[in-house]
């Protein structure tokens, strides 16, 4: 069973600060997708990586697949209120693999 | 406006009863999936389908039972619900299984079980 883990479970930040999450498997993925979800809403598609060392860049936010493609990162610089949410990485296998997300807080 | 739903909303149902959560897609997607959400265990899969009539089982399906004979709906049902079937339920829909693909989630239903 391929399992993927975040980290941090719960993060607390000032509006403006820089932070990053992870996402961490040791096993190999043919693609990492990262979901941002909002209280009382479904998962919704931030960015798909399919490259190993790929990085790909959504206005303040920053995703990098690993080279070995079994990690991922996510980099938000200057963060916002509007940034609060949890975050999800799902790594594609024979189905997709979600991991348990990380929350994010942005206090104003 | 297209797009992926599901009813009802919440539910509060007794241990035992038989419980169906309904979800309608209009895209005409080919996969569509259901997924529980859970504190400490994200979205875990239960059942997915690749077309009508073709259904398989995801990490947890024991306790669920799903068809699909038209592309559109995905039902999902109880047969006998217990306290640890409590959850969030997703369904999600995708127009194919490949890698880039982007998976689409309904709202969810919130599902109390007592």
């Amino acid at each position: 069973t391929q399992l993927l883990e975040q980290s941090p479970q719960f993060l607390s930040i000032q509006e403006g600060e820089n932070l990053t999450v992870y996402c961490n498997s040791s096993s190999v993925f043919s693609s990492l997708q990262w979901y941002r979800q909002e209280p009382g809403e479904g998962p919704v598609l931030l960015v798909t990586v399919v490259t190993g060392g790929e990085v790909k860049k959504l206005k303040r936010l920053t995703f990098q697949f690993g080279d070995a493609r079994k990690d991922s990162s996510l980099h938000i610089t200057a963060a916002q209120p509007g940034d609060t949410g949890l975050y999800l990485c799902a790594g594609r296998g024979q189905n997709f693999v979600f991991g348990p997300g990380t929350r994010l807080s942005v206090l104003p | 406006d297209a797009g992926i739903t599901q009813s009802p909303r919440y539910k509060i149902t007794e241990t035992g009863r038989q419980v169906t959560l309904m979800c309608h897609q209009t895209w005409s997607h080919s996969y569509m999936f259901w997924y529980r959400q859970d504190l400490g265990h994200g979205l875990r899969l239960i059942y997915y389908s690749a077309a009508a009539d073709i259904t398989d089982k995801g990490e947890v399906p024991d306790g669920y039972v799903v068809s699909r004979s038209k592309t559109e709906n995905f039902p999902l049902t109880l047969e006998s619900a217990t306290r640890s079937q409590t959850s969030v339920y997703f369904c999600a829909s995708s127009e194919t299984a490949d890698s880039g693909n982007t998976i689409y989630f309904g709202e969810g239903s919130w599902l109390t079980v007592v």
